[in-house]
């Protein structure tokens, strides 16, 4: 059964980074039918996709958060990693990494969740 | 930039009810939209993709339609454990993008 787990700091300064890492584990990273993504959803609100990752190192962004997300894979750990530069307060949100198939002509509905992980923007 | 709109954004409904919700894409996204339940500290959970192909062990109480613009998604008979928020997301191919819809709260009248 693939699991994936998030992990990184709970609490992060205004300005800093946010660095996230998703493990992947009861399946490979690389295989060629998925892409690896981070989805966030600040508390009591909706959830928004923030980017998505190939095995092959391939990304791509939302273009709101495109300015300050990096999205990169380490295929010899199965896990992928968020970094989010210059957070601020509404930077403040559970993260979750997922995986959704890298089929060009259909939906690509995030079949597998983490169980998300709650990052807070504060000094 | 593509706009997903859901509504509603909450509904009270009884217990047997029909409940539906809408999702309305600004152009044309074929099939290319999901449905998600979410219950309160937990992962959303895929129900429905492709527009109306139901997940392996989702109840076919559930079911969704629609293609192009316009797309619905229908509880049949609503019972105490499809009390949750329900999201639409679509794919957008050109450029490659993923939307949420901003969600249905649905709760029990």
């Amino acid at each position: 059964q693939l699991q994936l787990q998030e992990s990184g700091p709970g609490l992060v300064k205004p300005s800093e980074t946010l660095s996230l890492t998703c493990k992947v584990s009861g399946g490979s990273i690389s295989s060629s039918s998925y892409y690896w993504g981070w989805i966030r959803q600040p508390p009591g609100k909706g959830l928004e996709w923030i980017g998505s990752i190939y095995y092959t190192g391939s990304t791509y962004y939302n273009p709101s958060l495109k300015s300050r997300v990096t999205i990169s894979v380490d295929t010899s750990k199965d896990q992928f990693s968020l970094k989010l530069n210059s957070v601020t307060a509404a930077d403040t949100s559970v993260y979750y990494c997922a995986r959704h198939p890298a089929r060009l002509l259909a939906a690509r509905p995030f079949d597998y969740w983490g169980q998300g992980t709650l990052v807070i923007v504060s000094s | 930039d593509i706009q997903m709109t859901q509504s509603p954004s909450s509904l009270s409904a009884s217990l047997g009810d029909r409940v539906t919700i809408t999702c309305q894409a600004s152009h044309d996204i074929s099939n290319y939209l999901n449905w998600y339940q979410q219950k309160p500290g937990k992962a959303p959970k895929l129900l429905i993709s492709d527009a109306s192909n139901l997940e392996t062990g989702v109840p076919s109480r559930f079911s969704g339609s629609g293609s192009g613009t316009d797309f619905s998604f229908t509880i049949s008979s609503l019972q105490p454990e499809d009390i949750a928020t329900y999201y639409c997301q679509q794919y957008d191919r050109f450029p490659p993008r993923l939307t949420f819809g901003g969600g249905t709260k649905v709760e029990i009248k």
